[in-house]
């Protein structure tokens, strides 16, 4: 059974460039929630997707854009890139949204790095 | 912001128990306790939850008090693949939309 899956692991782009990150949820799992990790910080949370809309939204700049897909995987996009947007994005997912169900499946991340 | 607060590191001898402790003097009668970890390189990894009761799983064990201001999250014979950053979150229980507000956790170093 696989986990969540990110693609790619690494990257690096040079400021004002734009990005599209990729994450593919666990088998079974239908919601799907990006985080931001700055180097030293714990995850910061960017936005959730559940059937194809964006159901919330951190503190993240209009630049910061997302899609669900109907076989529920998602993108990342990030245009205008800024030095501070080098980071490590995680994508996670769960099945639905309601209920007190304790597990956040995260992929292993997308390290992005900006010149 | 996080409403929780975690000793930035801790060392553990190998084999020997883990007490890792969190406080969230602020929490909310709905507001479950959640930990997660990190081991590096990878994303977190869900650990266990608790309301109130105490709480035991195949990886760890969670210990609230019964003000529920505080709590602990044990491993109970640490190894070194345990070496990781540890989080502790407060988060909505009912509400599965609710993101998890992460803090900058605890650092285990477990020493062989």
């Amino acid at each position: 059974d696989a986990g969540v899956t990110q693609s790619p692991t690494h990257l690096i782009k040079t400021r004002g460039q734009q990005v599209t990150l990729r994450c593919s949820p666990k088998s079974g799992h239908d919601t799907v929630s990006w985080y931001q990790q700055a180097l030293g910080q714990g995850p910061q949370f960017i936005f959730q997707y559940y059937e194809e809309e964006e159901r919330q939204r951190g503190n993240f700049p209009d630049r910061f854009s997302g899609h669900q897909f109907p076989n529920y995987s998602s993108e990342l996009n990030v245009n205008a890139l800024l030095l501070g947007d080098s980071a490590l994005y995680l994508c996670a997912s769960r099945k639905g949204l309601a209920g007190i169900t304790g597990e956040l499946f995260f992929g292993e991340g997308s390290r992005l790095t900006v010149l | 912001d996080a409403k929780t607060t975690q000793p930035p590191s801790m060392d553990c001898a190998e084999g020997r128990a883990a007490n890792l402790p969190c406080n969230h003097s602020t929490i909310s009668g709905n507001e479950y306790v959640y930990w997660y970890r990190q081991i590096h390189s990878q994303g977190p990894q869900y650990i266990i939850h608790g309301l109130k009761n105490n709480e035991t799983n195949e990886m760890a064990s969670l210990i609230i008090t019964e003000d529920r201001k505080s709590s602990t999250l044990i491993l109970p014979h640490a190894t070194l693949r345990d070496t990781a950053v540890y989080y502790c979150i407060v988060r909505v229980g009912n509400s599965g939309n609710t993101p998890l507000v992460f803090g900058k956790g605890t650092r285990l170093s477990v020493i062989a």
